[in-house]
């Protein structure tokens, strides 16, 4: 079963925090996506990977293919990273992403 | 500038009506998803076309229909058939279905009363 399952599904962090959003997935994944839903409703594309580890400024998402995990860090937090944060799998042979139930952060001042 | 775009934000009809929510991209995509989002529940498809005048059902298509007849439209009717149609929409595009990433339109929040 292609399920996707993340955690925490609600997390409320100070600002310059490091905060940690795990993934966890079925096995044959192609590719795993992390998304973030802003409040407005708007989503974007994070990170889209296959294998190892990737970084965009204060953002950095990691995936443990032996494990089936990945996770997405965020370090020194800044209330405007308050958002949900959506990871998706896609698995060969399926044209359709998997997507987990979000994590809702908030990042207080 | 290149994006996807996806008329009207709020969307307002009486129950028993059909209506037609938009979805325009100018990313020369080939693929373009619908999703529905009810509150604090994950994304759930609808529809997806792969190409031109084909589309496949997704997980929840009973009460929708759309149609995929020029690249760049991919509209979406929820009918008078959809139990509760009362939620948040939104269309993605991807160069190709698959492993690609997905660019997302800003939604349009409908609402039958």
């Amino acid at each position: 079963k292609n399920e996707v399952e993340q955690s925490p599904q609600n997390l409320t962090a100070q600002e310059g925090e490091f905060i940690t959003i795990n993934c966890s997935y079925s096995v044959g994944i192609s590719a795993l996506h992390w998304l973030q839903q802003h409040p407005g409703g708007g989503i974007v594309s994070l990170f889209m990977l296959s294998s190892g580890k990737k970084k965009h400024g204060r953002l950095i998402a990691t995936i443990n293919i032996q494990e089936k995990h990945s996770s997405l860090h965020i370090t020194a937090s800044h209330p405007r990273d308050s958002a949900v944060y959506i990871c998706a799998a896609t698995y060969y042979n399926f044209n359709k992403f998997y997507f987990g139930s979000g994590t809702k952060l908030n990042v207080k001042p | 500038d290149g994006g996807i775009t996806q008329s009207p934000k709020y969307l307002f009809r009486k129950e028993g009506q059909n209506v037609t929510l938009s979805c325009e991209q100018n990313l020369n995509h080939d693929a373009m998803y619908w999703y529905r989002q009810d509150p604090g529940q994950g994304l759930r498809l609808i529809y997806y076309s792969q190409i031109v005048n084909d589309f496949q059902k997704g997980d929840i298509a009973e009460g929708y229909s759309v149609s995929r007849e020029k690249k760049e439209s991919f509209p979406l009717t929820v009918t008078s058939a959809q139990k509760n149609p009362t939620a948040f929409y939104l269309c993605a595009s991807s160069i190709r279905a698959g492993s690609y990433e997905q660019y997302f339109g800003p939604g349009t929040r409908l609402t039958v009363t």
